[in-house]
């Protein structure tokens, strides 16, 4: 089975603090992305990466970036946080494929920016 | 530009019954479409998806789905509900010539199933 990790299942930190997300993948697929999830908008896209070093903005990258400097890992950044970036985030993997293959999602980092 | 629409918040179904969460798409050209399940503090997992051919798609844990072009849907369906289906549900749809390779979700509907 795919496995998708994230390092933390809860996060708290503070106003203005970079904050860093990891997500770790171990099925060798080329798309990383980064979602934000709030109740009644769905998964917003906020980057995805397609290979290594590269990256795309989603719908909501603002505030944020990302780094992928190897293969399995896709890190989220917040560069300075606020508390409109209190959220649940989530990481998924895929195939590059015809854009057919299904997203692999991680179970979640709830972040709470005080 | 692509989206999509879950027109039920939730979706309230008796153990036993058939169940079906709705969706509609907006695509330009032909969709790629997928379903996927939330259970509680966990990530989204797939159950099925629609990319060609029988317009009725078979899933995971029982589920399948139709897809209808001409009504723009892609309703989720189950003949018969498990108190364990109780979660929230997410359509996803993208266009086959998206270049971006990435998928846009619906709002998510919960669905929930009572003894």
């Amino acid at each position: 089975d795919v496995k998708v990790t994230q390092s933390s299942r809860y996060l708290v930190k503070r106003t203005g603090e970079k904050v860093f997300l990891e997500c770790v993948q171990d099925m060798d697929h080329e798309n990383m992305f980064w979602y934000r999830q709030d109740p009644g908008l769905g998964l917003r896209l906020i980057y995805f990466s397609y290979d290594v070093k590269m990256k795309e903005k989603g719908d909501i990258p603002e505030g944020y970036s990302v780094s992928r400097e190897k293969k399995e890992r896709f890190s989220l950044i917040l560069e300075s946080a606020s508390t409109n970036q209190t959220s649940m985030y989530l990481c998924a993997s895929s195939y590059f494929g015809q854009g057919n293959q299904p997203q692999h999602f991680g179970d979640g980092t709830r972040l709470s920016i005080l | 530009a692509q989206s999509v629409a879950q027109p039920e918040d939730q979706v309230n179904v008796a153990e036993g019954n058939p169940l079906t969460v709705k969706c509609t798409y907006s695509v330009s050209g032909n969709p790629y479409l997928f379903w996927y399940v939330q259970y509680p503090n966990r990530g989204l997992q797939f159950l099925l998806k629609y990319i060609t051919g029988d317009n009725l798609v078979k899933g995971s844990y029982g589920f399948e789905a139709e897809f209808n072009k001409s009504q723009t849907s892609f309703h989720l369906k189950k003949p018969s509900a498990l108190v364990s289906d109780s979660a929230l549900y997410f359509c996803a749809v993208r266009a086959y010539n998206n270049a971006g390779n990435m998928l846009t979700f619906g709002g998510g509907t919960r669905l929930m199933v009572k003894p």
